[in-house]
């Protein structure tokens, strides 16, 4: 069974810059996986973010960028403003989807 | 402007069965993957199924044999029948459209909620 890692959690403080991370089980992650990653405030819907490694959506700030990392798919966030506060998840594709557990993001 | 609305949750007991519904909007369900994503209450994101544009379907294994993904193309609308329901199977679930080339999820729908209890 395939697991996907991020990290639980991370903190980082206003106007500052935070890399999430995003690991698979069977090894390197490269741009065959298309990472995906989506921000999903409390009682909402997730919101996607960033897709095929490093492209924006039309609604994506630009403080968000997407790159491989280390042999990880990463998401950065340059310039955290407070309503980035919220949870982040990265999906990858193995011929059918698997997501992460999640990074709690706290803005602090 | 595209659009996904789920209906269809509900309260049901274990064992039993429940159909959930994706209407869309703003482009064609049959010209697109679609696929169906849940998450337990205060878990992560779980993929459940997807629809390719070819009507094949692929299922989690943890669903595989109970769940069944479908479309209605007349009425631009995704189905989710889900049998043998089990206390594991509740939380909400979305409907997300993915884009075919890059195998991402772009849009999601607002989530309907499945209880699955005594």
């Amino acid at each position: 069974q395939t697991v996907v890692t991020q990290e639980p959690s991370l903190t980082v403080s206003p106007g500052g810059t935070v890399t999430l991370t995003c690991a698979s089980s069977t090894g390197a992650v490269t741009s065959g996986y298309y990472p995906n990653w989506f921000q999903q405030k409390p009682g909402q819907a997730p919101r996607a973010l960033i897709y095929s490694t490093s492209n924006k959506h039309s609604w994506t700030p630009a403080r968000f960028s997407g790159s491989l990392l280390g042999g990880k798919a990463a998401l950065t966030l340059s310039g955290v403003q407070p309503e980035d506060e919220a949870e982040y998840y990265c999906l990858l594709y193995y011929g059918a989807w698997v997501f992460g557990g999640g990074t709690k993001l706290t803005v602090l | 402007e595209v659009q996904l609305v789920e209906s269809g949750g509900g309260l049901v007991q274990p064992g039993g069965s429940l159909r959930l519904s994706c209407a869309a909007s703003g482009f064609t369900v049959s010209s697109n993957y679609m696929s169906w994503v849940r998450q337990a209450p205060g878990k992560g994101l779980e993929w459940v199924s997807v629809i390719y544009s070819g009507d094949s379907t692929y299922y989690a294994d943890s669903v595989k044999g109970r769940f069944t993904i479908s479309r209605d193309n007349s009425k631009n609308t995704l189905y989710l029948q889900m049998n043998s329901l089990r206390a594991e199977d509740t939380g909400v679930y979305y409907c997300t459209r993915i884009i075919t080339r890059y195998k991402n999820i772009d849009y999601w729908g607002q989530g309907t909620l499945v209880t699955v209890s005594s």
